[in-house]
């Protein structure tokens, strides 16, 4: 079964730091772009970035650009997203998904929640 | 920026058929945007509808189909259910790596 399992929410001080996990299972993580989504609280969906299979090439939403940064490690068949200093707008719950190409993405994880707020 | 418009709301009788559409604040959509769409209940991950225009994603029933409608992408919603009641949302590619949803749409069933 092809799965995305995100970790590494939680609540972080504005200015703060947080990384967030996702694993994969059930396909060859290393053939696949990958991406983060977030949502916030009762708002609609947000692209925030996505990153080629070997890493070499990434892409950022102009809000996050600067301050996150998405990563791979294929060996692992894991995708992270490293949010640096977070602002209250950056409360979301972040969704990890797979790109299969021709504009789809999934699977989708269940997605983490992270709560920016003193 | 270009902004993905979308219907707000939207409301179908049972069994009936509704059209959501996507479409840009400046320009048309067309497939080279690679539109797809994607279906969300409360508290739940989106569920992948539609992709590239008008490919249903597995498991999808043939009541929802995609098209280009005019100058905006649309999802065709035909026998409309009770729990097809939820968000709908499209997503679009504007090239250099960037994709953009739409605000989303939230169906009716009633």
């Amino acid at each position: 079964e092809v799965q995305l399992v995100e970790s590494g929410g939680g609540l972080v001080q504005p200015g703060g730091s947080l990384r967030l996990s996702c694993a994969a299972s059930g396909f060859t993580f290393s053939n696949y772009w990958m991406t983060w989504v977030r949502q916030a609280p009762g708002k609609g969906l947000e692209w925030v970035a996505n990153i080629k299979q070997d890493g070499s090439a990434t892409y950022y939403v102009v809000s996050v650009k600067g301050r996150f940064t998405i990563s791979r490690d294929n060996a692992k068949n894991s995708l992270y997203l490293q949010m640096n200093s977070l602002r209250a707008e950056d409360t979301a719950v972040y969704y990890c998904a797979r790109y299969r190409g021709d504009g789809c993405f999934d699977p989708w994880g269940q997605g983490t929640l992270v709560t920016v707020s003193s | 920026q270009t902004v993905v418009t979308q219907e707000p709301s939207f409301s179908v009788s049972p069994g009936g058929t509704v059209t959501l559409t996507c479409g840009l604040s400046s320009g048309s959509v067309s497939t080279s945007y690679y539109p797809s769409w994607y279906q969300q209940t409360p508290g739940q991950a989106p569920r992948t509808l539609i992709y590239n225009t008008n490919t249903r994603s597995s498991g999808v029933p043939d009541r929802f189909s995609g098209s280009i409608l005019g100058n905006k992408a649309a999802l065709t919603i035909t026998g409309a259910q009770a729990d097809d009641e939820c968000d709908y949302y499209c997503l679009l590619y504007m090239g250099s790596g960037i994709w953009v949803f739409g605000g989303g749409t939230k169906l009716t069933v009633l």
